[in-house]
């Protein structure tokens, strides 16, 4: 079945950097764009950016321009997110999410990643 | 940035009752609007693609309208699983964006 499983739970300090992973199974990797996005406890939920799985371009929401990377790893069919320069703020469960329809950038986010708790505290 | 506001923000229920949620998008995004149903702890269920299009595997109760700017989710006959928190997400243009969130409590 399409499943997205993501690494497990991080605790940082402020001002290091955070790694998770999104295997994807189940599906071409290739042909769905990947979204990360995150919730702070008690929150909404906030847009990262995307990758697209095919040629790796990316595309970060203004407020994570120079702080977040995007990388996948096709031959294990893995997208990364490294969220740089952490401070407390960014406290929140982490989700890669698959877009509905193939070839499509924007879209909704059909399938989902378990989430990764990220806690940033001294 | 599209901005997209959802009301009310909390809403108490009975099971059995109809419940209506809606979403304003600040600019016209034709029918790119999408639901999420999310439980505590879990990550968000699509329910509902491009204004009105039910999920997979998402029950009949659920269903959707709208298009331009306003948008709702109705639920016709609540259900005990359906105290959950709902969210709109616009996907006309980027960055996608979110609503902030209804959350349906038991009255």
């Amino acid at each position: 079945q399409v499943q997205l499983v993501q690494s497990g739970a991080e605790v940082k300090e402020p001002g290091a950097s955070v790694k998770v992973s999104c295997k994807a199974s189940g599906y071409t990797f290739t042909t769905y764009y990947m979204h990360w996005v995150r919730q702070a406890p008690g929150q909404g939920l906030e847009w990262m950016g995307l990758i697209n799985p095919s040629g790796g371009g990316t595309t970060y929401a203004q407020k994570f321009q120079g702080r977040v990377v995007m990388t996948k790893d096709t031959s294990t069919s893995t997208v990364y997110m490294v969220l740089y320069s952490l401070r407390s703020e960014d406290t929140a469960v982490y989700y890669c999410a698959r877009v509905h329809s193939s070839g499509r950038a924007i879209d909704a986010f059909e399938i989902w990643g378990q989430g990764t708790m990220v806690t940033v505290s001294s | 940035d599209i901005q997209m506001t959802q009301s009310p923000s909390s809403l108490s229920a009975s099971v059995g009752d109809r419940v209506t949620i809606t979403c304003r998008a600040s600019q016209s995004i034709r029918t790119f609007l999408n639901w999420y149903q999310q439980e505590p702890g879990k990550a968000p269920n699509l329910l509902i693609s491009s204004a009105s299009t039910l999920q997979s595997g998402v029950p009949s109760r659920f269903s959707g309208s709208g298009s331009g700017t306003d948008f709702t989710l109705t639920i016709s006959s609540l259900q005990p699983e359906d105290f959950t928190t709902f969210y709109c997400q616009q996907s006309y243009g980027s960055p996608p964006t979110f609503g902030q969130g209804t959350r349906v409590e038991i009255k």
